[in-house]
C-alpha cells in the first residue's frame, strides 16, 4: 500500500471550513483514498473513501487531484465535535485487507 | 446507526492472567478484525478474520493471542499470558463494504 504524509497538526475556527492534505504520490491504479478519524481514544470512524472522482457525503468532501498524487479532505463547517485526529489511508480495495493507520493530522476546532 | 459493541470498556488483571476481550459485530457483517493502540501510539492492526478462519495476522499476534466466533454473534479475544506490554485499547471492527469500530476494551496489564 502507498504511504502517505499528512501535517501533524491543525487549527480551524469553528464554522469555518477545515482543509486536510495529503499526500500519496506513489499510490497505483488500483488503490483507494480513505479517511478515517479518532476522537479521543474512541474506535476509528470511517469519513469518505475515493479512487479519482471528487466524492462528497453527509459528513466531508474529498478533492483528488487530477494525477491522484494528493487529496484534501474538507469540514465544510467544522464544530468543536470534529476535534480529532485524521488518517489518510491508502489501500487497494481488497475484502479482507487491513488497515494500517499513520500519526495522521491532529485537528484543533477552537470556539 | 447499527454498532459494534465491546465489552468490558476496561479490564484490569495481573500479568501471567488469561482475559478474553468480547465484541458483537455488526449482525449481517462477514469480515471481522481486531486492533489495538497503545497510550499515545498509533492503531495497530492484529488480526483478520473471515469465513470462520484468520485470514491475515500481524506479527503482534503471536501464540498467546487467539480468536474465537463461538456462537454467530460474537467475536472474541483471548490472550492467554497477559504480558505488561500488552495494555492498550483494543478494538473490535466489522465490515461488509465500510470498516466500522467498536468503542474499545482499555486493557491494564499490572
Amino acid at each position: 500500500d502507498a504511504k502517505t504524509t499528512q501535517p501533524t497538526s491543525m487549527d480551524c475556527a469553528e464554522g469555518r471550513a477545515a482543509n486536510l492534505p495529503c499526500n500519496h504520490s506513489t499510490i497505483s491504479g488500483n488503490e483507494y483514498v480513505y479517511w478515517y478519524r479518532q476522537i479521543h481514544s474512541q474506535g476509528p470512524q470511517y469519513i469518505i473513501h475515493g479512487l479519482k472522482n471528487n466524492e462528497t457525503n453527509e459528513m466531508a468532501s474529498l478533492i483528488i487531484t487530477e494525477d491522484r498524487k494528493s487529496s484534501t479532505l474538507i469540514l465544510p463547517h467544522a464544530t468543536l465535535r470534529d476535534t480529532a485526529v485524521y488518517y489518510c489511508i491508502v489501500r487497494q480495495r481488497r475484502d479482507t485487507d487491513k488497515l494500517i493507520f499513520g500519526t495522521g493530522t491532529r485537528l484543533q476546532v477552537f470556539p | 446507526e447499527p454498532e459494534v459493541t465491546q465489552t468490558p470498556s476496561h479490564q484490569v488483571t495481573q500479568m501471567g492472567q488469561e482475559v478474553i476481550l468480547r465484541c458483537v459485530p455488526i449482525s449481517n457483517h462477514l469480515y471481522f478484525y481486531w486492533y489495538r493502540q497503545i497510550l499515545g501510539q498509533k492503531v495497530e492492526f492484529l488480526v483478520s478474520f473471515y469465513n470462520n478462519e484468520i485470514s491475515e495476522k500481524s506479527e503482534i499476534f503471536d501464540d498467546q493471542f487467539s480468536v474465537e466466533r463461538p456462537d454467530g454473534s460474537n467475536f472474541t479475544l483471548k490472550i492467554r499470558s497477559t504480558k505488561l506490554e500488552d495494555s492498550a485499547m483494543y478494538f473490535c471492527a466489522s465490515k461488509k463494504e465500510k470498516l466500522f469500530f467498536g468503542s474499545g476494551t482499555q486493557l491494564s496489564v499490572l
